[in-house]
């Protein structure tokens, strides 16, 4: 199984700014994907980001809000843009690694 | 597409009762499934998996059957414990098209162990 180290842990942002997301994995990864989980629900795919490509939003997102990079197989980045209170969310990242999946510890976001 | 259904929580027991949260899917072809759980202020974990049919997932005690001729795969431990207090979350990965390889997860059930 992978590794992923995602940071920040936790951050209080104002309304309006952005903030940038990181996952590092352990070993190469084909896709990997991001979730929101807001507080009390269940976990939502916002996007799936492979490696040299565009990522694949859900509906009901998009790349000007949530951008995200994918510059190798080890690495990927989701910015959360113009934040308002209803992003507070939890935002985990994710990899598929043989018949299975590993997340990331999750990055617990609280905009005021 | 794929969906995943769960028990509603939350659910309260003491400790050493038994414990059954459902968890019902719908899926094309094949699909894993997955029990996740998230302890209080931590992330999510692998809790079992099983990736075909009559496949028996276990770990910790917990066990879970992949049952497709009831599209069940519901979670089961013979005596919990308060350290199992956290949400569980069912969830599948099957062929969706252009979703093949996301998981599709349940809505959770809280779990609350009380001495």
């Amino acid at each position: 199984s992978a590794v992923i180290s995602q940071k920040p842990s936790r951050d209080i942002c104002q309304r309006g700014t952005s903030l940038t997301i990181q996952c590092q994995v352990d070993s190469q990864v084909t896709m990997m994907f991001w979730y929101r989980q807001q507080p009390g629900q269940s976990l939502t795919l916002i996007a799936t980001a492979n490696q040299g490509s565009e990522a694949t939003y859900e509906s009901g997102f998009v790349i000007d809000k949530f951008p995200i990079s994918r510059p190798n197989l080890t690495f990927s980045t989701l910015t959360v843009s113009n934040m308002s209170p209803e992003d507070s969310s939890i935002y985990l990242c994710s990899v598929a690694i043989g018949d299975g999946y590993t997340f990331g510890s999750g990055t617990r976001l609280t905009v005021v | 597409g794929n969906s995943v259904t769960q028990m509603e929580g939350p659910v309260t027991l003491s400790e050493e009762a038994f414990l059954t949260i459902n968890c019902t899917y719908t899926a094309t072809g094949y699909p894993s499934l997955f029990w996740y759980v998230q302890y209080p202020g931590e992330g999510l974990q692998l809790l079992l998996k099983a990736t075909k049919a009559d496949d028996k997932g276990s770990n910790k005690g917990f066990e879970a059957t992949y049952r497709k001729e009831t599209t069940s795969f519901h979670l089961e431990k013979g005596s919990v414990q308060v350290s199992d207090s956290a949400v569980y979350f069912c969830a599948l990965s099957g062929n969706s098209g252009a979703g093949s390889y996301q998981l599709t997860f349940g809505k959770g059930t809280k779990l609350s162990v009380i001495p």
